[in-house]
């Protein structure tokens, strides 16, 4: 069925460059997108959420973009440090549900 | 730390055991969920309780039994489990259930050996 993927399942990034992890789906009627972070050992943690009536919001060091034309969305971690290592998951919200994509590891060089 | 605490965080249990899972939250949230990881895969839904009452069951065996007692605990019965059911099991809470617009907010999990 449909599901909410990732173009990458690892990204290798130096530190201090900046980061950004894209994700696919392919339900046009969602209209929330949630990412995740989730460190070795722990459960997913929010990092930031859009909704489709938007295509861009700012946390810290965080942006998210949505692209509804081409059901694209992508996350953006400025000057990327160790502790940003982990995997990170796009979510699509269908049927009261949230519905998790495979995933990106995050790797960073020192 | 998180705000929803999940016990224990690691558990061996043969095939013929019988244990729970549990899992905590001081939030206010109405709605909980339990879900199962399996290594390098995305938490994948198993059952929702929102406002206490079962919600959502996504056609989990019925050797997994949730229960929610009141609107801060949730718990997961577990009993004849297979060793297939080896797993990372989450708890998310969130303000309601209507999952629109609402991020849920996962605990650490419980690390499940079925020896």
């Amino acid at each position: 069925g449909e599901s909410v993927g990732l173009h990458l399942p690892t990204l290798s990034v130096q530190e201090g460059d900046n980061s950004i992890i894209n994700c696919a789906y392919s339900n046009s009627a969602s209209d929330y997108f949630i990412w995740y972070k989730q460190e070795s050992g722990k459960g997913p943690q929010f990092i930031i959420d859009i909704r489709s009536n938007m295509d861009k919001r700012q946390g810290q060091r965080v942006t998210v973009l949505l692209n509804k034309t081409v059901k694209h969305l992508s996350l953006q971690i400025a000057a990327t440090q160790p502790g940003d290592s982990a995997v990170y998951f796009c979510a699509e919200t269908r049927d009261d549900k949230i519905i998790f994509g495979k995933g990106t590891r995050l790797h960073i060089l020192p | 730390d998180t705000e929803v605490t999940q016990t224990p965080k690691h558990l061996v249990m043969g095939m013929t055991n019988k244990k729970s899972l549990k899992c905590e939250q001081h939030m206010g949230h109405r709605a909980m969920y339990w879900y199962k990881q399996k290594a390098k895969k995305p938490p994948e839904l198993m059952f929702v309780y929102s406002y206490e009452k079962l919600s959502i069951n996504e056609s989990v065996p019925s050797r997994f039994s949730p229960e929610c007692p009141n609107s801060s605990l949730l718990n997961l019965h577990l009993h004849a489990l297979q060793p297939e059911d080896s797993a990372l099991y989450l708890c998310a809470s969130s303000l309601g259930q209507g999952a629109g617009n609402q991020p849920q907010h996962f605990g650490d999990g419980t690390r499940l050996s079925i020896l």
